[in-house]
């Protein structure tokens, strides 16, 4: 166990759709990062926050969204759901920005039908 | 940009073979090199890291060494088990921010 919950672990909407991934990371861990995970693209970083502030933006796309709070939980928004959108969705957390391990949680799979 | 290479699995083996997983990575500067495991059906889990060249990573009986001359951070484990099968994937992260920089994934089947 990592320590960085995610939830829902499975979820199943339309196209069209929106949904929020919500993720708690370790104990004392300051940021979190969102990874997303699918056959064709593999594992790719989408966007961390540090401490509430965005710090580093990956591929994602504009229909995406995120959020740190200042219980330092993050949300990961996806609006008009395609069927391409169907992946793993990672979150993950380390102490700080930078020179640090960072520890995953167990993944929410989004299917997109 | 930076970028990680793995060799392309299924990597099928017999119970305590040799593994070898190879791995090579292109980045600027000096990134910190990391080797992750995916279980069925779960989630990422840090196996071993290295910080700098020459550096040795080693868990569970799995080893990686940071070569820098050769730009490369393959794993190895002398003597496999069932329980080892699973998808290994090799990242970097360079610059501050510790993102991580992903290889394709590896999958590894071990049979008895």
């Amino acid at each position: 166990d990592s320590g960085v919950t995610q939830t829902p672990k499975h979820l199943i909407t339309a196209t069209g759709q929106r949904v929020t991934l919500r993720c708690s990371p370790r104990s004392g861990d300051l940021s979190v990062y969102w990874y997303q995970q699918s056959l064709d693209q593999g594992l790719q970083f989408l966007i961390q926050y540090y401490n509430g502030e965005e710090r580093a933006k990956g591929n994602i796309l504009e229909r995406f969204s995120a959020q740190q709070f200042p219980d330092l939980h993050s949300e990961l928004n996806l609006s008009s759901l395609e069927l391409g959108d169907s992946a793993l969705y990672f979150c993950a957390s380390s102490e700080s920005q930078g020179g640090n391990t960072i520890y995953f949680g167990e993944g929410s799979w989004l299917t997109v039908v | 940009g930076n970028s990680v290479t793995q060799m392309e699995g299924p990597v099928t083996l017999s119970e305590e073979a040799f593994l070898t997983i190879n791995c090579t990575y292109t980045a600027t500067g000096y990134p910190s090199l990391f080797w992750y495991v995916q279980y069925p059906g779960e989630g990422l889990q840090l196996l071993l890291k290295a910080t700098k060249a020459d550096d040795k990573g080693s868990n569970k009986g799995f080893e990686a060494t940071y070569r820098k001359e050769t730009t490369s951070f393959h794993l190895e484990k002398g003597s496999v088990q069932v329980s080892d099968s699973a998808v290994y994937f090799c990242a970097l992260s360079s610059g501050g921010y510790n993102k991580l920089i992903f290889g394709a994934g590896t999958r590894l089947a071990v049979h008895p």
